[in-house]
């Protein structure tokens, strides 16, 4: 069945890089599109951005400078990468495709 | 970019009652996208192009609108139904969200 899990590590120092995997199964990338959301805690949901099945992408403009999603079409991943971590980054990060969401995996942005 | 408005932000809701949440968009979208999010879960996607409900989704709830102004409606309100409520258009980037509705039970 369809299936979509992040992984990733928990806690970030501030300035560094988050990066983050969703795996998939049940579908091939090249058929669906791969989004990725945020939701600060306690807060509400924000998009980050798109890869598309062709492979293109699509960023939210207030964290493009920042913010690459790419993926590995043979392993079924789809990866984020985002510098310059501050504590307002502090989230459970999602990815989803249509119908689908993962389960999110939380990010702490401390020292 | 695409600002989607809600409301109520909260609402409570006794066993029976009928409830709406509207969500405004800044401009036009072509469908509105919503979903059901309790503490602690992922949100669930619940209803799609405007209307359609998800699998699963008790056929209590409906959704319509068009243009720049959407619904989501629970016809008769059941206790499963308390958890936060959120639209989404994806007419154009960045796939903007509400900023959510609590259905709280009263």
């Amino acid at each position: 069945q369809v299936q979509l899990k992040e992984s990733g590590p928990g806690l970030v120092q501030p300035s560094q890089t988050l990066s983050l995997t969703c795996t998939v199964a049940g579908f091939s990338l090249t058929s669906y599109n791969v989004h990725w959301v945020r939701q600060p805690p306690g807060k509400g949901l924000e998009w980050m951005g798109v890869i598309w099945n062709t492979g293109g992408t699509r960023y939210n403009s207030a964290l493009k400078s920042r913010l690459s999603i790419s993926k590995d079409t043979s392993k079924s991943q789809v990866f984020l990468k985002m510098n310059s971590l501050q504590t307002e980054d502090t989230a459970t990060y999602y990815c989803a495709r249509v119908g689908y969401w993962g389960q999110g995996v939380m990010v702490t942005v401390s020292s | 970019e695409i600002v989607l408005t809600q409301s109520p932000t909260t609402i409570a809701a006794s066993p029976g009652e009928k409830v709406t949440i509207t969500c405004r968009a800044s401009s036009s979208v072509s469908y509105m996208y919503w979903y059901q999010q309790k503490p602690g879960a992922s949100p669930k996607p619940w209803i799609y192009d405007t209307s359609k409900l998800a699998s699963g989704v008790p056929n209590r709830f409906s959704g319509s609108g068009s243009g720049t102004s959407y619904s989501l409606t629970i016809n008769t309100m059941e206790t499963e139904d308390a958890a936060t409520y959120y639209c989404q258009q994806w007419s154009s980037t960045p796939h903007t969200f509400g900023a959510g509705t609590k259905l709280e039970l009263k």
